[in-house]
This record gives C-alpha cells, sequence and structure tokens, in this order.
C-alpha cells in the first residue's frame, strides 16, 4: 500500500512568487492536513480537509490556501512569498477527519530567496 | 489556547541508560500522539494514548497518559545508538487539529 505522496520534495521560490504544493493520501483515506515546520516555530497546524470541505484552519495569513479533490488529493497554495515561509510543509492522510492515526507524508522542503 | 510543553529540549544520552522525555498540555485533550522524526525525514507514528492511565511499548520506548496531570511521558530502556532522533508529543484540541510540541533531540552515544 503505498504512503502519503508529497510533490515535488524540493523546491525553491524568490519571494513575491507563488507555489502549489501536492499531495496524495493514502488510498481509501478521505481526510488531508497540512501542516508548516520550521526550525523556529516547530510544527504548526495549516488546514484540514474532509470530502473536498476544509474542515480546520490554522493561525496563517490568508496567502496560504489548500483545496482539496473529488479523488482525496490536496494542494496547497501559498501565494506573494516571503522569506519566512521557507519551511517543511507536511502533509498527513486519515481514514477519517479526527480519527486515531495520522500518516505523514515526505514533506516539500521549500526555500524561499 | 492549547500548548505543549516537552522537557528537556536536547538529550544526551549513553547506550545502555535509561532516560524519560517529558510532555505537558494546557487543556483538556481526549488523545496524544508520539511521533519520530529522523533527519530530513517525515514523521513517524510511535504511540497513539487514548485515555486515562494508557501505557503502550514498542520495543526500548513506552509511553503513559495522565489526563488528570495533562502529562504523558516516553520512557527509553537502556538506550541504542538507532534510537537518535527527535521524539514530538502532539495533543489534539479542536476538532482533529494537532498540536505539536517543542521537538526532544535525542542523541544516543557509544
Amino acid at each position: 500500500k503505498a504512503g502519503v505522496t508529497q510533490t515535488p520534495r524540493y523546491l525553491i521560490k524568490t519571494r513575491g512568487q507563488q507555489v502549489t504544493l501536492s499531495c496524495s493520501p493514502i488510498s481509501g483515506h478521505r481526510s488531508v492536513s497540512w501542516y508548516q515546520q520550521t526550525p523556529g516555530q516547530g510544527l504548526q497546524f495549516l488546514f484540514e480537509y474532509f470530502s473536498e470541505t476544509q474542515r480546520n484552519k490554522g493561525n496563517f495569513p490568508g496567502r496560504f490556501s489548500g483545496r482539496q479533490f473529488s479523488n482525496s488529493r490536496s494542494e496547497m497554495n501559498v501565494s506573494t512569498l516571503e522569506l519566512g515561509d521557507s519551511a517543511l510543509y507536511l502533509c498527513a492522510s486519515s481514514l477519517v477527519a479526527g480519527t486515531e492515526k495520522l500518516f505523514f507524508g515526505s514533506g516539500t522542503q521549500l526555500s524561499v530567496l | 489556547e492549547l500548548k505543549v510543553e516537552q522537557n528537556p529540549l536536547f538529550l544526551s544520552m549513553q547506550e545502555g541508560k535509561n532516560y524519560t522525555i517529558y510532555c505537558n498540555y494546557s487543556t483538556t485533550s481526549d488523545r496524544l500522539y508520539w511521533y519520530r522524526q529522523d533527519p530530513g525525514k517525515s514523521l513517524e507514528s510511535l504511540f497513539v494514548l487514548l485515555s486515562n492511565g494508557a501505557v503502550k511499548q514498542e520495543g526500548r520506548l513506552m509511553a503513559s497518559l495522565d489526563t488528570k496531570a495533562r502529562l504523558s511521558t516516553l520512557h527509553i530502556t537502556a538506550a541504542v545508538h538507532d534510537l537518535s532522533a527527535t521524539y514530538f508529543c502532539a495533543v489534539t484540541g479542536t476538532a482533529s487539529k494537532l498540536t505539536f510540541g517543542t521537538g526532544t533531540r535525542l542523541q544516543v552515544t557509544l
């Protein structure tokens, strides 16, 4: 059974650009969450999607957005990139929202120059 | 706002020794997770603790939960070098959003 797949693995952008990250959950999983990991702030919740609906959102500016498709794949978008957006972005999937176990992908390492 | 604190932040220990990582959280939660992260890698789920008094063990790691004290511990028995990693606890707050602790970087030396 394939795990959570995130693409791309690494990304380099410049300030002001926008970026789209992709996450394919484990087959059959309908809930996808996104987290940002930085050395300074640690792991912080971005948002959670279930059945194409955003269920929960963290304390991030509106430049951060996401969506989920009917096949449960999810994308997150960051517009007008800032240097502070450099981070590891992790996606996690679970069977349904609020279940016992989250499975994390390998992450997308975003560097903003 | 839910806060999760871990200590210590960094732990250097010799192989064969025992030690405990502590995780305190500020408000009532219905589940607590422990994850392991190797450098440059993703998070690997270790334990999910669902109720007061829950204890789970896997190999040299044992996790416990005291919901009244809002405290979880991750105990390492007879550490080996392969356990070197960063360990995170995380607690569910509203809905299924996870709030993570700061992480404990464990270094096991020969």
